[in-house]
């Protein structure tokens, strides 16, 4: 089956810096790639997800980039605030309809 | 986005009961649910996906007759967990994918979750 890595666990950065966080999926045929957002005690909240017809993606201050080749995906978030705060969890699937396996997640802290 | 609700949003029961968690989707038909358990400071683990109509299809290593999955209809599934043990209390999320118009197509969508203390 899949395996997600995740890397860094933990991840702190000041105000304003930029944070990117990694993932690397074993399964060849895997091919959408969310990002997702946990606040403490919360659930789950999609963030920005990417297909493996691209090779980049980007939602305002969050980008997300695909290589295929290496199997590798990472989430860059740019200008960071206190609020982005969480844990963020990568995850992979073949095909938007099949079940997702989920990395195991980044506790990134944003301070002053 | 999707509106995905959860029943209890936490649950403390006695070692040897059985405790049901209802996942709804409360603006959308879901023909399938994921139901996952979250230890304190780690990932999602995928338990099974509840299928409407037919049974749940579990992951290597979850015990079936443990964790009994109901998918009546289209808009709910039932997670009971049986005979419950200290070693059962985690944080359970199920989840469901939209695929009504307008969606950003198979985009996955949580219950709050529930927390089970088993005592």
């Amino acid at each position: 089956g899949e395996n997600v890595e995740q890397h860094p666990s933990t991840l702190s950065v000041q105000e304003g810096d930029s944070a990117v966080i990694k993932c690397t999926y074993s399964d060849s045929a895997s091919n959408y790639f969310p990002w997702y957002k946990q606040e403490l005690g919360k659930r789950p909240q999609l963030i920005i997800d990417i297909r493996s017809n691209v090779g980049e993606k980007k939602d305002q201050r969050i980008a997300v980039t695909l290589n295929k080749t290496a199997k590798h995906f990472s989430l860059h978030i740019t200008e960071t605030q206190p609020e982005d705060s969480a844990v963020y969890f990568c995850a992979a699937s073949a095909g938007t309809a099949s079940k997702l396996t989920f990395g195991t997640g980044t506790r990134l802290q944003v301070t002053l | 986005g999707a509106v995905v609700s959860q029943h209890p949003s936490w649950v403390i029961c006695k070692s040897g009961t059985s405790v049901k968690i209802e996942c709804r989707s409360l603006d959308f038909q879901a023909t399938t649910m994921f139901w996952y358990r979250q230890f304190p400071k780690q990932s999602l683990m995928l338990m099974a996906t509840s299928n409407e109509g037919s049974k749940a299809t579990y992951e290597q290593g979850v015990e079936k007759d443990k964790f009994l999955i109901n998918h009546a209809s289209l808009t709910l599934s039932t997670l009971t967990v049986t005979s419950a043990h200290p070693e059962d209390s985690s944080f359970y999320i199920c989840s469901a994918r939209d695929w009504g118009p307008g969606r950003v197509t198979g985009e996955l969508f949580f219950g709050e979750g529930s927390r089970l203390t088993v005592l």
